[in-house]
């Protein structure tokens, strides 16, 4: 089946630093993919929506230049939290999908544990 | 706007018994795509089942069935047969059908006792 690899799979920053997570599909080609945040006990919300080639769509409240989205190729996505605060400290998920629309099925990874000191 | 609305925070259930997760939503979109997602203390989202809204029929999965009411906007889980491994949080989720933007309910905790 379907791979998305995420990594890291924790990671522990000091505040003030940026800190990049990347997102992969390993066997297919993700068109677009999405990036959750999830904090604990909560649901997953939806931050941004990245597709191969253009610019990120960011949900409303989410700060783009606070969380930079690259998607360069067809298997890689990036999130960049820059200038990283406490507040910051949650899970970072992304998804996949081969092309958009319902009946192509989301790839999740396995997350990203960011902790800001 | 759609929003998924899991009313029950945390369920139990005896190992072998029955117990039915509770989802609705609202939506003014006439086709899209409902989910459950399972989400083991790993953190791992695995796909639990789905369901096309255009679809009558309920959509079932070994253990795992939904009755899926369009008209309601309901969309509940019932898994069969409980077992140890089942324990994970469980999410209801909504798609619209011409994109994978997926909306996520709060969740609910399930516990299976022995």
């Amino acid at each position: 089946g379907a791979v998305v690899s995420q990594h890291p799979s924790w990671v522990i920053c000091k505040s003030g630093t940026s800190v990049k997570i990347e997102c992969r599909s390993l066997d297919f080609q993700a068109t677009t993919m999405f990036w959750y945040r999830q904090f604990p006990k909560q649901s997953l919300m939806l931050m941004a929506t990245s597709n191969e080639g253009s610019k990120a769509t960011y949900e409303q409240g989410v700060e783009k230049d606070k969380f930079l989205i690259n998607h360069a190729s067809l298997t890689l996505s990036t999130l960049t939290v820059t200038s990283a605060h406490p507040e910051d400290s949650s899970f970072y998920i992304c998804s996949a999908s081969i092309r958009q629309g319902a009946d192509s099925p989301l790839h999740f990874g396995n997350g990203t544990r960011l902790t800001v000191t | 706007a759609q929003t998924v609305t899991q009313s029950q925070p945390e369920m139990s259930v005896q190992e072998a018994e029955t117990v039915t997760l509770s989802c609705t939503y609202d939506t003014s979109e006439n086709n899209y795509y409902l989910f459950w997602y399972k989400q083991p203390p790993s953190r791992q989202m695995i796909l639990v089942i789905r369901q096309e809204a255009y679809k009558q029929q309920n959509a079932t999965e070994n253990r795992f069935s939904v009755n899926f009411q369009k008209a309601a906007k309901s969309f509940s889980l019932k898994i069969s047969d409980s077992q140890l491994g089942d324990t994970a949080m469980y999410f209801c989720a909504f798609m619209k059908q011409y994109n994978n933007d997926m909306r996520f309910g709060a969740g609910t905790r399930l516990t299976v006792k022995p």
